[in-house]
Parts: C-alpha cells; sequence; structure tokens
C-alpha cells in the first residue's frame, strides 16, 4: 500500500517555541494531505486539510495562526506550531489520500511533549 | 447528535469469541465508509472498506445498512492480536470532497 511518512516521530521542545512537522507521500502524488490531532485515550480530531497550491482550511476551533501549514508540492505538507504551550503537547497524525473519497494512508504521527 | 457515533467499550471477550460493532451515522448523503484499526499510541491503518453489498475478509466481515444509517464489524474467531481500538470513518461528503469522520473508537480487548 502506500506509504506516509511524518518528521519528527518525536519532539520535546519549550514553551514558546516553534515545532515544524513534515509529512511526506512517498511513493504517489496526493493534492490532498490532512492534518489531526489525538490526546490521549481520545479520538482523532481533523485540524485541517491542507490542498497543494492554495491555503489550508481548517477546522472550527483551530486557530490558524498557530498552527501553520504549507503544501508546498505533491508530496510534501508541513505543520507548524507557532509559540507552543504544554496545551498543545498531542499526537499529531497527517493523513493523505491517493484519490478524493478514496482510503486515507496515515502517517506514523509525532508525539510532540512542550515543556 | 455526532456525525459518527460508536459505542466506546472496552468489550473484553476470551480468545476465541465472536464480536461485533457497530457505528451509526447521521449523514444520509455519506459515501464512504470504512473501519480502521488503531493500536496503542500507533497512527490508523485501515482494515477494511465498507460496501454496500458488504464485504469479508477472512474473520472479518462489514456490514453497511444505509437505511438505518449504519455500518457494522464482525470479527470471528479473536485472536489476542485483534486487542486494539476499531474506529468507524465516514466520508460525509462523498466522493467529491473527502473530509473524513472519525468515530471516537471501540476499545477492544482479547483475553486469553
Amino acid at each position: 500500500g502506500a506509504v506516509v511518512s511524518q518528521h519528527p516521530s518525536r519532539v520535546i521542545c519549550k514553551s514558546g517555541t516553534s515545532v515544524k512537522i513534515e509529512c511526506r507521500s512517498l511513493d504517489f502524488q496526493a493534492t490532498t494531505m490532512f492534518w489531526y490531532r489525538q490526546f490521549p485515550k481520545q479520538s482523532l480530531m481533523l485540524m485541517a486539510t491542507s490542498n497543494e497550491g492554495s491555503k489550508a482550511t481548517y477546522e472550527q476551533g483551530v486557530e490558524k495562526d498557530k498552527f501553520l501549514i504549507n503544501h508546498a508540492s505533491l508530496t510534501l505538507s508541513t505543520l507548524t506550531v507557532t509559540s507552543a504551550h504544554p496545551e498543545d503537547s498531542s499526537f499529531y497524525i497527517c493523513s493523505a489520500e491517493s484519490e478524493p473519497g478514496g482510503e486515507q494512508y496515515f502517517g506514523p504521527g509525532t508525539r510532540l511533549t512542550v515543556t | 447528535r455526532k456525525e459518527v457515533e460508536q459505542d466506546p467499550g472496552p468489550f473484553n471477550v476470551p480468545e476465541g469469541a465472536t464480536v461485533a460493532f457497530n457505528c451509526t451515522y447521521s449523514n444520509s448523503a455519506s459515501q464512504s465508509f470504512f473501519w480502521y484499526r488503531q493500536d496503542c499510541r500507533k497512527e490508523p491503518k485501515l482494515l477494511m472498506s465498507v460496501y454496500s453489498s458488504g464485504n469479508e475478509d477472512g474473520r472479518f466481515t462489514a456490514q453497511l445498512n444505509r437505511a438505518s444509517q449504519y455500518i457494522s464489524l464482525l470479527i470471528r474467531d479473536s485472536k489476542l492480536s485483534d486487542s486494539a481500538t476499531y474506529l468507524c470513518v465516514v466520508n460525509p461528503r462523498g466522493s467529491s470532497a473527502s473530509k473524513i469522520i472519525f468515530g471516537s473508537g471501540t476499545r477492544l480487548s482479547i483475553r486469553p
């Protein structure tokens, strides 16, 4: 099946700093990628939909100025958590779809801890 | 009402048992349905897509009931390795736009 990579897999940063997470589709082109966040023992929550070459679409309650998304190519989307706070500590997962409405391939996730 | 609802469980069943989960969805126009499996602290992985005609993959059977707006997953002869959280996933907008909605997941624990 299709492969999606995410980097880094784990990051610890200090409060107030910014962290960039990369999501890459390795063997297919993804016009649309998705960013999710999952807190412990909770379900995946969609944060934003990332479209190649255009602005991301953010879900209600997600601050676009805090979570910067860039989808510069058909195989790469980045999520930057700006001015991170401890409450941003979570498991961030990206996914990419090979075709609209089809299966979503998930990256392995990035565990962010803000101290 | 949530767009996708699942019984959170946990379901604790003995090895070899048959277990079934249901998931209801609110948008009758939904087109695509999936079951994903998520192990602890890992990303979700597709278990199977759900088709109108139903589909079976080994010990796993998925069914779709459009009239009642639910999908189901049946696991037969459960194994210890089946212990995981099972996520019901629905694409509420059909094939033209892909904003899939995840259920909160059903935790399954298989005991020896």
